[in-house]
């Protein structure tokens, strides 16, 4: 499985758009790159995933590298309610649908 | 509304007392799952399940059990609840494509003495 590496922690102001980069430098031809984020004990958020290709929808855009290797999850204008620690997942093709979620990056969003 | 419903949401019990966390979903999904979450081992997999009367071990299925005996119910079962179950359970839904994304419930925060 392609692990991630994610930073620990970013701070962003509110109204700027918040970017998480995500490197994943084994990840298999196959494997898509899934986001989720967790507000404070919530259950987990899909936010978005990818392949190859750059993807966007109302609540985010993904910008995958053509090498694969690495990606950024842009909020384009993040609100103190965006506040949440944010996953970067490879997804496991087989294995029951696991999502293998690492530790993630807490993004605070401050005024 | 298309949710994932948990029952409790809260729970204290004792030590060998058997409990059951309710875990409901609207979406007429066919994969379900559990998952814990404890502080600095992030979330993990308890068991899984693709479809009624289908159900297989997560990454930490010691001390629990489920049943899928219909589409939209997967309990969690505790038969003799230990201090090391203490966490966070999260159960969560999808199509079952294993491209498709996740739906998780609000959580259900245990605790044993």
């Amino acid at each position: 499985d392609a692990k991630t590496t994610q930073p620990t922690s970013m701070d962003c102001a509110e109204g700027r758009a918040a970017n998480l980069p995500c490197n994943h430098s084994t990840i298999s031809g196959n494997e898509y790159v899934y986001w989720y984020r967790q507000i404070h004990s919530q259950g987990p958020q899909y936010i978005i995933h990818g392949l190859k290709n750059n993807e966007t929808n109302e609540m985010a855009s993904l910008i995958i590298t053509e090498d694969r290797k690495s990606s950024t999850l842009i909020l384009p204008h993040a609100t103190l309610r965006d506040t949440a620690v944010y996953y970067c997942i490879v997804r496991v093709t087989g294995g029951g649908n696991k999502l293998t979620f690492g530790t993630g990056t807490q993004l605070k969003v401050e005024l | 509304e298309a949710q994932v419903t948990q029952n409790p949401r809260y729970l204290i019990t004792v030590t060998g007392k058997k409990l059951t966390v309710t875990c409901s979903q609207n979406m007429n999904h066919e994969y379900m799952s559990w998952y814990r979450q404890d502080p600095g081992l992030g979330l993990r997999q308890i068991y899984y399940s693709m479809n009624v009367e289908v159900t297989d071990k997560g990454d930490v299925p010691e001390g629990y059990k489920v049943s899928r005996k219909e589409k939209r119910n997967f309990p969690l079962i505790l038969e003799s609840p230990s201090p090391n179950q203490t966490s966070l359970y999260f159960c969560a839904s999808g199509r079952g494509v294993w491209t498709d994304t996740q739906y998780f419930g609000p959580g259900t925060r245990l605790t044993v003495l």
